[in-house]
């Protein structure tokens, strides 16, 4: 299986602050990763696939890139419905495989 | 809008089946462009993913869990189902079906039902 390995695994920041996560990837997975924002009682949320394309009706504040093995999540100014846990999932190879988590709050 | 919703028992004994439901509303479980399928949660922790089912009834399992894994689908029902044998404490999660999109293999995941709690004890 291909092991997703997310940083850091928890975040404290403040609102208006610009919030960058990271996934890698243990093999090359060209650009077959998506984002999560899962709220706590709730069930995930897409964000983004294909590393960078935003899923319709995500605000333009997130943001996604990367290649291959290195990935990252951007929001450039945290509000306060932010706060969640980010999960990376790859999609390039059976079985798709999630990162472990970014727990993200406020500070 | 796509809804799903997951029924079945809350509580499985140890060695014994895990049995859950799917069922679609607000649109067709015979797209061509989705598989069907299961991911669960331990509480308190990540995301892993069971396995999914086209329309046709083609199945893609997760290897930790194939020898103990059945997934079915019933199109005039509009519902999908899972099954998982001989069940252990590990197995403990919330289960949440949802909808992946197909690519060249099942990808992103567009929509999640709600999730079903099962607890798995003596």
């Amino acid at each position: 299986d291909i092991q997703m390995t997310q940083s850091p695994s928890s975040l404290s920041a403040s609102v208006r602050d610009r919030v960058t996560i990271t996934c890698q990837a243990s093999q090359d997975i060209s650009n077959y990763l998506a984002w999560y924002q899962q709220k706590p009682g709730k069930a995930p949320k897409l964000l983004i696939y294909d590393a960078s394309t935003l899923e319709a009706g995500v605000p333009s504040r997130f943001s996604g890139s990367g290649s291959e093995t290195v990935f990252t999540l951007t929001i450039s100014s945290l509000q306060p419905e932010d706060i969640a846990t980010y999960y990376c999932q790859q999609y390039d190879t059976l079985p798709c495989t999630f990162g472990q988590g970014t727990k993200l709050e406020l500070k | 809008q796509l809804q799903l919703q997951e029924s079945g028992p809350g509580l499985v004994k140890p060695s014994e089946t895990l049995s859950l439901i799917c069922t679609v509303s607000g649109g067709s479980i015979i797209d061509t462009r989705y598989y069907w399928g299961w991911i669960r949660q331990p509480p308190g922790k990540g995301l892993e993913w069971i396995g999914t089912i086209y329309y046709s009834g083609n199945t893609y399992y997760n290897p930790s869990l194939k020898s103990r894994l059945t997934m079915s689908i019933d199109t005039s029902k509009m519902q999908f189902s899972l099954e998982l044998r001989s069940v252990t404490a590990a197995d403990t999660s919330l289960y949440y079906c949802v909808r992946q999109s197909l690519v060249v293999i099942p990808a992103t995941i567009d929509s999640w039902g709600q999730g079903t709690l099962v607890t798995v004890s003596s």
